[in-house]
Order: structure tokens, then C-alpha cells, then sequence
């Protein structure tokens, strides 16, 4: 079975752009979580999709969205881009009906922002 | 909100057992989570404890007390590949649903 993919893996930005990240989950999961890594703040939360439905979210500013299509695929975007934003942007997934919740991390976008 | 708190960096011996602890103050608890990162790769999934007690699973053992906010990671006959981040993580009930937070890690590293 493939793993959870992202696309890209390295993305270099300039302020004020925008960015849009992808993420395609394990066959069968239909849950897809965001998550931001910095040395700093280590793994951050920012939102969770089941269903193409945003089941939670993390306490990130507005800039940060994210959607789901019905084929569980998810992507998410940053608008308006900062230095801060920088980070290692890591999408997981599982599979809902899983006793023990574990999630499958895919290798993660790394973002950076001059 | 929460907080969990675990040591920034640990060093132990090859073949030796090392215990990495974990603690945490959380409302709506509802799951503790231990995850490995090894530098440049995605968190790998360790361990879940829901219950109070000893969880074993080969080398690793994952312990919890939800009384005292605790849990601990016992690494067993450490080798060389278990140099990394290890990663606790708290699973808590919020109204619309269960979100997981993070502590930032402890970075281990094994020596011969």
C-alpha cells in the first residue's frame, strides 16, 4: 500500500505570495490532518478534513486554509506569506474506524520564505 | 490550553535502557500519543495509551498515569537507529471533535 504523499517537497517563496501545498493520503483513509514543524514551536497542529469537512481546527491566523475533495485528497494554502511561515508542513492520515488513532505522516513540504 | 513538557535532549549507551518522560496538563484528555522523527523524515508512530498502565510492544514500552498527568517511553536495548526525536503527544476532545498536540521532543542520542 502507498504511502501519504506530498507535492512538493521544497517550495521557495517570496513575502506576500501564496502558496498552495498537496497532500494525498493512504487508500482508505479518509482523514487528513495538517501540521506545521518548526524548531521553535515543533509540530503545530492547524486543521483536520474527514469527508471534504473541516473537523477541527488549530489556532493559526486566517492566512492558513485548507480543503478536501471527495477522493480524500487534500490541499492547503497559505495567503499572504511571512518569514514565519517558514516551516516543514506535514499532512497525515488515518483511517477513522482505527482503535488506536494512529496517524501516517507523509515526508512533508518544506517551505521557505525570503 | 495545553501544556506538555518533556526534557529537550538525552544521551544513553548502546544496549542500555533509557526512559523519556512526559508530562502534561490538559483538558478534554483523551489519548497519549509517542512518535519517532529521525532528522529529515516524517514522525512514525510509536505507541497509544488511553487507560493507565504499561503499554509493551518489543523494545518500546509506553507507560501512563492520567491521575498525575505522566507518561514515559522505555527504550530497551537501545541501537544505534534509535538516535532521533522522540515526540509526545496529546490527543484532547474539543467541542467539534479530537485534535492532537505536540510537545516539541526530545532528542535522543545513542553512543557506543
Amino acid at each position: 500500500k502507498a504511502g501519504v504523499t506530498q507535492t512538493p517537497r521544497y517550495l521557495i517563496k517570496t513575502r506576500g505570495q501564496q502558496v498552495t501545498l498537496s497532500c494525498s493520503p493512504i487508500s482508505g483513509h479518509r482523514s487528513v490532518s495538517w501540521y506545521q514543524q518548526t524548531p521553535g514551536q515543533g509540530l503545530q497542529f492547524l486543521f483536520e478534513y474527514f469527508s471534504e469537512t473541516q473537523r477541527n481546527k488549530g489556532n493559526f491566523p486566517g492566512r492558513f486554509s485548507g480543503r478536501q475533495f471527495s477522493n480524500s485528497r487534500s490541499e492547503m494554502n497559505v495567503s499572504t506569506l511571512e518569514l514565519g511561515d517558514s516551516a516543514l508542513y506535514l499532512c497525515a492520515s488515518r483511517y477513522r474506524g482505527q482503535l488506536n488513532y494512529e496517524q501516517y505522516f507523509g515526508p512533508g513540504t518544506r517551505l521557505t520564505v525570503t | 490550553g495545553q501544556n506538555i513538557d518533556q526534557p529537550t535532549e538525552m544521551t544513553a549507551t548502546e544496549g542500555a535502557i533509557v526512559q523519556i518522560n512526559c508530562t502534561y496538563q490538559t483538558s478534554g484528555f483523551n489519548g497519549l500519543f509517542w512518535y519517532q522523527q529521525h532528522a529529515g523524515e516524517a514522525p512514525t508512530f510509536l505507541s497509544y495509551n488511553v487507560l493507565d498502565g504499561l503499554e509493551e510492544k518489543g523494545r518500546f514500552s509506553s507507560f501512563l498515569s492520567r491521575s498525575k498527568g505522566y507518561s514515559y517511553l522505555l527504550l530497551k536495548e537501545l541501537q544505534m537507529k534509535d538516535s532521533a526525536s522522540y515526540l509526545c503527544a496529546v490527543r484532547v476532545f474539543t467541542g467539534g471533535g479530537n485534535k492532537l498536540t505536540f510537545g516539541t521532543g526530545t532528542q535522543l542520542k545513542v553512543e557506543l
